[in-house]
């Protein structure tokens, strides 16, 4: 089953604290993961798009890694600022049935405190 | 920047009652989706169009009917609202294959609440 799975579910740093998340998937076949960040009541917004070919892809403050052997990514969030408290979405996406289709994990929550 | 708005940003609907959203994009992307997003489960694709006039189920169809008369415009239809309709709303559009990230935009999403 083409799955994405992310972990933790939720997670509280400190301001100016690192922190990854992370996400694992079962697609198959793969064509490129993304990074989304949502902020509440709002609709994601892109952070980074990755193909097979890439493993590391930084946008600002957040690097995405990619393992295309082991299927895992991770996204890592250098020195955090309140403005980071979001849920972060890791989608995989993949040609399946003559169509392109996206699977979306269900997040990770981050709430950084002063 | 692209831009995809949606008509409402909060809904509150009544049981049966018939519902209209309605997400309007100005990138002449050809593809447009409707997913619903719920605590714990991520999206969910409930309908996508990839041109004017056509339109292919999702995941979780039921319950819901599309629109698409306009490239510009996507419209989601639940004909006889239920209280398990009650979610997060989120119109997306993207461009033909041909554009290198193949990047996907979301609306800001409407909140319904079905009593």
């Amino acid at each position: 089953k083409n799955q994405v799975e992310q972990s933790p579910q939720s997670l509280i740093i400190l301001e100016g604290k690192n922190c990854t998340l992370q996400c694992n998937y079962t697609v198959s076949p793969f064509s490129n993961l993304r990074w989304y960040k949502q902020d509440t009541g709002r609709g994601p917004v892109s952070l980074t798009i990755m193909t097979f070919s890439e493993n590391t892809k930084s946008n600002r403050r957040y690097t995405a890694t990619l393992d295309a052997d082991t299927k895992q990514s991770s996204l890592h969030i250098t020195a955090s600022q309140l403005s980071d408290s979001a849920s972060y979405i890791c989608v995989v996406s993949a040609w399946m049935d003559s169509s392109y289709k996206l699977i979306f994990g269900s997040g990770t929550r981050l709430l950084v405190r002063p | 920047d692209v831009k995809v708005t949606q008509s409402s940003r909060y809904l509150v609907k009544r049981t049966g009652e018939k519902v209209f959203l309605e997400c309007v994009q100005d990138m002449d992307h050809e593809n447009m989706f409707w997913y619903r997003q719920d605590p714990g489960l991520g999206l969910r694709l409930i309908y996508f169009s990839y041109d004017v006039k056509m339109k292919e189920k999702g995941d979780i169809p039921e319950g819901y009917s599309v629109s698409r008369e306009k490239k510009e415009r996507f419209s989601l239809i639940l004909e006889s609202a239920s209280t398990n309709q009650t979610s997060m709303y989120l119109c997306a559009s993207r461009g033909a294959w041909r554009t290198y990230s193949y990047e996907q935009y979301f609306g800001p999403g409407t909140r319904l609440t079905v009593t």
